[in-house]
């Protein structure tokens, strides 16, 4: 079967990194996407690695280990606005399926 | 260009009774999506579609859910009957491709809470 596992809380200060980890399981794999969620707000899109290595947007990197099967975000000079749900989704033959989500809170 | 539409954006009914939520995806996108995200969990996926057929289901509850996509483009998906259990935000989901070789872009959702 397929299972996807991240920490379920995370808490740091503004302008500190923080890193989300997200470890899986699947048959098939060809890919792991990040995306954030607001409270009340849709998933968008953050990132998406196919191969291993390190892909970086911005303030917010992305990372893959195929032969482990772990991938992480890292999100860099935190802002309050960064405060949100951030899932891992695991992209395999047929569908799109996401982790249960990191609760990310920012603070002062 | 103008994202992915759904309706309506809440909806109340009661245990037993029918529902359906109605998305339009983003022009051109031939994969389409149906999550159901209880709150305070990821998103399930619940069908997944590619043009008019489905590449997955195996999660929806079979014998009260089901959904079409007419001609590749507008889908529907009804729950009849509904379970308490079923209070969720409904997500929709479309992208150019599948097996993630495009981003995926969700609409608002549909928020159903069953009484």
């Amino acid at each position: 079967g397929q299972s996807l596992e991240q920490p379920s809380e995370v808490t740091a200060v503004e302008g500190a990194i923080v890193q989300i980890n997200c470890t899986y399981q699947t048959s098939g794999f060809y890919g792991l996407s990040w995306y954030q969620q607001h409270d009340g707000g849709a998933p968008t899109f953050l990132s998406y690695n196919a191969l291993d290595g390190l892909e970086e947007t911005g303030r917010f990197s992305s990372f893959l280990s195929r032969s482990d099967s772990y991938g992480y975000l890292l999100l860099q000079e935190l802002q309050m606005k960064d405060s949100a749900s951030y899932f891992c989704a695991v992209y395999n033959n047929n569908d799109m399926r996401f982790g249960a989500g990191t609760r990310l809170t920012v603070k002062p | 260009e103008a994202g992915v539409a759904q309706s309506p954006r809440y909806k109340i009914i009661e245990k037993r009774q029918s529902v359906a939520f109605w998305c339009n995806p983003i022009s051109g996108h031939a994969t389409l999506y149906w999550y159901q995200q209880i709150l305070g969990q990821g998103p399930k996926l619940l069908i997944q579609f590619q043009n008019n057929g489905v590449v997955d289901d195996s999660q929806l509850p079979k014998d009260r859910f089901s959904a079409e996509r007419l001609k590749g483009v507008d889908s529907t998906l009804k729950i009849q009957p509904a379970k308490l259990e079923d209070s969720a935000v409904y997500l929709c989901a479309s992208s150019l491709l599948g097996q993630g070789l495009a981003e995926a872009f969700f609409g608002q959702g549909t928020r159903l809470t069953v009484v």
